[in-house]
C-alpha cells in the first residue's frame, strides 16, 4: 500500500462550489504538507502543519484552507473554486530528522 | 535571495548515453540539498539527497549527484540512461537552520530520452 495516498486522483468542478481533497498517510510522520503544481511555476507551498495543533501557511494560502484532523489525516479545501486553482495538488509528509519530503500521487483539479 | 536555478528546461538524449542535469542555488544558510524525480502521472520521488559528509552522493535507479559549494551546484547524473528515466526532475534546497526547514524548489528539468 501506499505510504502517502489522496483523494481523489482527479475532480473537476465549476466555479463557486466547495471541494475539499484529502490526504491519508500511514508513515507515521508528524509535519504534513500541501502543495500546488502548475507548469512553468513549480511547485508551490500552500499550507503546512507540524503536528495536530501546528497549522502554518505557506507562499499561497489565500482562497484555501485546511485541517488537521489527525496525525494522519491533512485536508485542503476550496471554499469558492475559482477557475484559476486549477492544478495539480500533491500532499507531502516529512519526518523530524531531516526536510526530505515523501509525497502522494496528486489530485488533478480542474475549475470550469 | 534564496533561489533555485535548473538552467535547462528540457534535455534530450538518447538511450545509454551519459547525463548530467544542472542545479545551482542561492542560499544564505548551509544548505540541505535534494533531487526529485516525477514520472508522468505520479507523485515526486526522492532520487538522493545531501546534508552533510562525502560531497558525492549515491541514490536510487543509478543516479549520483555531487556537491560543490564553490560553485553553488548540485548537478545530477547518470552514466547511461535507460527509456524509463525519461520524466520531470527537480532540486530543491533546505536548511536545518530554525524550526520552519522550508524547501527551495526549481521549476524542474524535462528529460527525454531518444530510443
Amino acid at each position: 500500500d501506499a505510504d502517502v495516498t489522496q483523494t481523489p486522483r482527479n475532480r473537476i468542478t465549476k466555479t463557486g462550489k466547495r471541494i475539499m481533497l484529502e490526504c491519508s498517510q500511514t508513515k507515521g510522520h508528524d509535519r504534513m504538507y500541501w502543495y500546488r503544481q502548475d507548469p512553468g511555476l513549480g511547485l508551490r507551498l500552500i499550507y503546512y502543519s507540524f503536528d495536530v495543533k501546528d497549522i502554518n501557511k505557506g507562499e499561497i494560502s489565500d482562497g484555501y484552507s485546511v485541517s488537521r484532523q489527525a496525525q494522519a489525516k491533512f485536508s485542503l479545501s476550496l471554499e469558492s473554486a475559482i477557475p484559476n486553482q486549477t492544478a495539480l495538488y500533491f500532499c507531502a509528509t516529512s519526518d523530524l530528522q531531516g526536510q526530505a519530503r515523501f509525497f502522494g500521487p496528486g489530485t488533478r483539479l480542474t475549475v470550469l | 535571495a534564496q533561489s533555485v536555478t535548473q538552467p535547462d528546461i528540457h534535455i534530450t538524449v538518447s538511450e545509454g548515453a551519459s547525463l548530467e542535469l544542472r542545479c545551482n542555488y542561492s542560499y544564505g544558510a548551509t544548505p540541505y540539498l535534494f533531487w526529485y524525480v516525477q514520472s508522468p502521472g505520479q507523485g515526486l520521488q526522492l532520487l538522493l539527497k545531501y546534508f552533510s559528509g562525502d560531497t558525492l552522493v549515491q541514490g536510487i535507479k543509478g543516479f549520483e549527484a555531487e556537491f560543490k559549494r564553490s560553485q553553488s551546484s548540485f548537478n545530477l547524473r547518470k552514466p547511461s540512461v535507460h527509456w524509463s528515466d525519461a520524466a520531470e526532475y527537480f532540486c530543491a534546497v533546505g536548511s536545518n537552520a530554525g524550526n520552519n526547514r522550508k524547501l527551495i524548489w526549481g521549476l524542474g528539468t524535462s528529460l527525454a530520452v531518444n530510443p
